[in-house]
């Protein structure tokens, strides 16, 4: 079975310090690994995802299969990051059922 | 263009009522998703559509929960006989491609409260 794990429900940071949102998961064939994110009042939407290679509003996520993570980062954050951020996986292949993790709020004080 | 709408945004339901919730897609969309959120978790699997088909419902949590795609396009997702279990966030989801590998372009939500 696929599962996502983000063990932190709540990460507290201030204006300009680095971030990592954590996401750990667990599948047995190759993932396709995506991080959504809601601002406040709006709807979910995509980040990023580990195919692109992007860096998206200054974040990044590399996979690392060794210790099947999908961790976001960020250098330098910003007040307007604060949100709600998702971990979210889909097998490739025959299993393609979405599986999200429970969500981390990202605080950014000034 | 208009994203992904759903109708409507707020029900409350007293218990042992049937609703019926209502998702429009992006256009030519070929996926469409429902997943249900509760309170302090992320958005839980429900049921996918290709299209008018009906690919996967392994999610529906019991035979209350009904959906369908008739034309492809507009889905409803219904609930008989409504439980406080139910009170959540009803999400639904729409991607271009088919399975769940492309980007998917999420709906505002419909939450139910069940009294």
């Amino acid at each position: 079975a696929q599962r996502v794990t983000q063990p932190e429900k709540l990460l507290s940071v201030f204006k300009g310090a680095p971030v990592e949102l954590k996401c750990n998961y667990s599948y047995s064939g190759s993932p396709e690994l995506f991080w959504y994110v809601q601002y406040s009042r709006q709807r979910l939407q995509l980040l990023l995802r580990h195919i692109s290679r992007e860096s998206i509003k200054g974040f990044t996520a590399d996979l690392n299969k060794g210790e099947t993570s999908f961790h976001l980062k960020k250098p330098f954050a910003q007040e307007e990051d604060s949100a709600m951020y998702y971990c979210a996986l889909s097998g490739s292949g025959g299993s393609y059922i979405p599986t999200f993790g429970r969500g981390t709020s990202l605080i950014v004080h000034p | 263009g208009a994203g992904v709408s759903q109708s409507p945004r707020y029900k409350v339901a007293k218990r042992g009522q049937d609703v019926a919730l209502r998702c429009d897609p992006i256009s030519g969309h070929v996926s469409l998703f429902w997943y249900q959120q509760a309170l302090g978790q992320g958005p839980e699997f429900l049921t996918y559509f290709q299209n008018e088909a009906q690919l996967d419902k392994s999610g529906l949590p019991s035979d209350r929960f009904f959906a369908e795609r008739p034309e492809g396009s507009v889905s409803t997702l219904k609930i008989q006989r409504t439980q406080q279990e139910d009170s959540a966030v009803y999400l639904c989801a729409s991607s271009l491609g088919g399975r769940g590998q492309s980007e998917q372009f999420f709906g505002p939500g419909t939450r139910l409260t069940v009294l």
